[in-house]
């Protein structure tokens, strides 16, 4: 089981991105996704999550607004897009596949992580 | 400032014993779960504790965990060079499918 994303993206201040997460060997239902940002330096920040059975999506307070997560289920693929780009944006951008279990969830496997730098 | 608290780093020689707390309110530790996740240098977290004391498979039982009340601690015995990391707790809020991270802690085998 694995999620794979994207590669590194340099952005311009005011564009968009958007970061893909390719799941594999496991049924794409099966978890949740969710995204979790760390800026340079600084510790992990859950961002939300979107359910991969209806397309659902739930952002954390803080990302509502700029921030869209989607899915693409015939390719096992979850995305984040985030529009205006600042430079607090850049960050790595983890997804965290959401195991839960009698009353508990976790994250279960991560993918690798894909950095956005925003700068002029 | 993360709703977790923990303290931003500890040290220990190789072969001792580390805790690591991470202090809540009953909004989250209090009512829910614990996990733990490690972040080794340059790498993606990977989870470490899950439902507060147990370790999935492949996990050594030198690594353990605890909660008590609205507070909640991650021991690693037998330190090893290669345990140094930033370790992460974090709960999810069943009633509001909703995670948090603590600050993370800087763990340093001298």
């Amino acid at each position: 089981v694995q999620l794979v994303q994207s590669g590194s993206e340099l952005k311009n201040p005011g564009a968009s991105v958007k970061v893909s997460c390719e799941a594999s060997g496991y049924t794409f239902t099966t978890y949740a996704l969710s995204w979790v940002r760390q800026a340079p330096g600084q510790g992990l920040e859950w961002m939300g999550w979107i359910n991969t059975r209806t397309g659902n999506p739930t952002i954390a307070q803080g990302f509502a607004g700029r921030f869209v997560f989607s899915l693409d289920t015939s390719v096992s693929t979850a995305y984040v897009q985030i529009s205006s780009l600042k430079a607090e944006d850049t960050a790595v951008y983890y997804c965290a596949a959401l195991f839960c279990s009698s009353g508990s969830c976790w994250f279960d496997f991560w993918g690798q992580g894909t950095m956005v730098t925003v700068s002029s | 400032q993360s709703v977790l608290t923990q303290p931003p780093s500890v040290s220990a020689a190789p072969g001792q014993k580390v805790t690591i707390s991470c202090s809540g309110d009953s909004s989250n530790i209090g009512n829910n779960y614990v996990c733990w996740y490690q972040q080794l240098p340059g790498a993606a977290p990977k989870i470490l504790i899950y439902e507060n004391d147990k370790r999935p498979s492949g996990i050594p039982d030198r690594f353990s965990g605890s909660k008590s009340g609205t507070s909640a601690t991650l021991g690693i015995t037998g330190l090893q060079t290669g345990d140094e990391a930033d370790y992460y707790c974090g709960t999810w809020d069943i009633g509001l499918s909703t995670g948090v991270f603590g600050g993370g802690t800087r763990l340093t085998v001298l």
